[in-house]
């Protein structure tokens, strides 16, 4: 099954830096790359998305690369703030056949200092 | 207003008994999960169903069961097998479009 690493554990930067959040996948038939942030005590939330046929999205301050050959994916915030601090998870999955669940990371909490 | 519910929020047991955490959606969403979220490990996959009346094992599914009776409805029960029930469980759904899960709130389950 798929298997989804995700690095660092946590990471704390100052407001307005750039945080970037790494993750690695498995199975090569995955095909389904989203990454969904949980403040503190509410339920997880998708913030931006990226299918294989893409290489990079965009939305706003937040962009997720994928490189399909290595199996890794990223998050890239830029000029962060502190309502960006939570948890943020990515996960994996097929979208066409097969278990079409997400698999997560462990997750990374983000600080942001003022 | 369109969601996922899920009850009860906080739940107390004894070792050894079986406890149903509810999780009911009215998004029309065909697809529903369950996800158990230990600190430090994310959401580990439990139970997911597709369709009614069809569930499929996710990666931790020993000592759990799961129905889906209905296109609205997946309870979960955590049985006495489970050897560390003790967990924040979050149910989802998904509708076929997307992909995208919505989460509800969550359950606390705290075993004594």
């Amino acid at each position: 099954g798929e298997n989804v690493e995700q690095h660092p554990s946590t990471l704390s930067v100052q407001e307005g830096d750039s945080a970037v959040i790494k993750c690695t996948y498995s199975d090569s038939a995955s095909n389904y790359f989203p990454w969904y942030k949980q403040e503190l005590g509410k339920r997880p939330q998708l913030i931006i998305d990226i299918r294989s046929n893409v290489g990079e999205k965009k939305d706003q301050r937040i962009a997720v690369t994928l490189n399909k050959t290595a199996k890794h994916f990223s998050l890239h915030i830029t000029e962060t703030q502190p309502e960006d601090s939570a948890v943020y998870f990515c996960a994996a999955s097929r979208r066409d056949t097969g278990r079409r669940a997400l698999t997560f990371g462990s997750g990374t909490r983000l600080q942001v200092q003022p | 207003d369109g969601g996922i519910t899920q009850s009860p929020k906080y739940l107390f047991r004894k070792e050894g008994q079986n406890v149903t955490l509810s999780c009911e959606q009215n998004l029309n969403h065909d697809a529903m999960y369950w996800y158990r979220q230990d600190p430090g490990q994310g959401l580990r996959l439990i139970y997911y169903s597709q369709i009614v009346n069809d569930f499929q094992k996710g990666d931790i599914a020993e000592g759990y069961s799961v129905s889906r009776e209905k296109k609205e409805s997946f309870p979960l029960t955590v049985t006495s097998a489970q050897k560390n029930p003790t967990a924040f469980y979050l149910c989802a759904s998904s509708g076929r479009e997307t992909g995208e899960l919505f989460f509800g709130e969550g359950s606390r389950l705290t075993v004594l």
